[in-house]
């Protein structure tokens, strides 16, 4: 059974703090996306890391993909009340094939 | 602004009822997939269509069946529903060529009640 690992599940902390959340997976991915899910909506792509190593920067958010391509983390820079919701990793296998992580529900206090 | 839209945000229905979820997507993406969304499980896939009358079993597609008799509308049906079948379920579409970079797009959802 393919698994990817998110971590933590929820997190909550202050405006202006920094977090990091964690993607991992023992298989390899062509590609992984990361998804932010507000409540009464559907998940919303923020970024797709393809290359082993690369690092993605989305204003405050970078997202970095592992060299061997089997993990991935989210880091947020300063985080702000709107950086509220559902974080949702995906690691692609193919345009039909995807291996979602359970989520980590973040909370930003002002 | 280009969209994924599901006939109902909110329904409830009662344990046997024969329940049809719909789903259209304006954006002529070949690839539609049906999830199922619960707390600390993620989104499962149940089934997907990557062409007209074709489909194709997820993780999860006991209880469920599916159509897609055009492109741009798929269709989930609950055969006879059941109280473990109440859950968020959500439709996605994507483009075959440019979907692994350009990932999903997906509905609201539509948060299913079954009692």
């Amino acid at each position: 059974t393919q698994l990817l690992e998110q971590s933590p599940q929820f997190l909550s902390i202050q405006e202006g703090e920094n977090l990091t959340v964690y993607c991992n997976s023992s298989s390899v991915f062509s590609s992984l996306q990361w998804y932010r899910q507000e409540p009464g909506e559907g998940p919303v792509l923020l970024v797709t890391v393809v290359t082993g190593g690369e690092v993605k920067k989305l204003k405050r958010l970078t997202f970095q993909f592992g060299d061997a391509r089997k993990d991935s983390s989210l880091h947020i820079t300063a985080a702000q009340p709107g950086d509220t919701g559902l974080y949702l990793c995906a690691g692609v296998y193919s345009n039909y094939q995807l291996i979602w992580g359970a989520g980590t529900k973040l909370i930003i206090k002002p | 602004d280009v969209k994924v839209t599901q006939s109902s945000r909110y329904l409830v229905k009662r344990t046997g009822e024969k329940v049809f979820l719909e789903c259209v997507q304006d954006m002529d993406h070949e690839n539609m997939f049906w999830y199922r969304q619960d707390p600390g499980l993620g989104l499962r896939l149940i089934y997907f269509s990557y062409d007209v009358k074709m489909k194709e079993k997820g993780d999860i597609p006991e209880g469920y069946s599916v159509s897609r008799e055009k492109k741009e509308r798929f269709s989930l049906i609950l055969e006879s529903a059941s109280t473990n079948q109440t859950s968020m379920y959500l439709c996605a579409s994507n483009n075959l060529r440019t979907g692994t970079v350009y990932g999903y797009t997906f509905g609201s959802g539509t948060r299913l009640t079954v009692v």
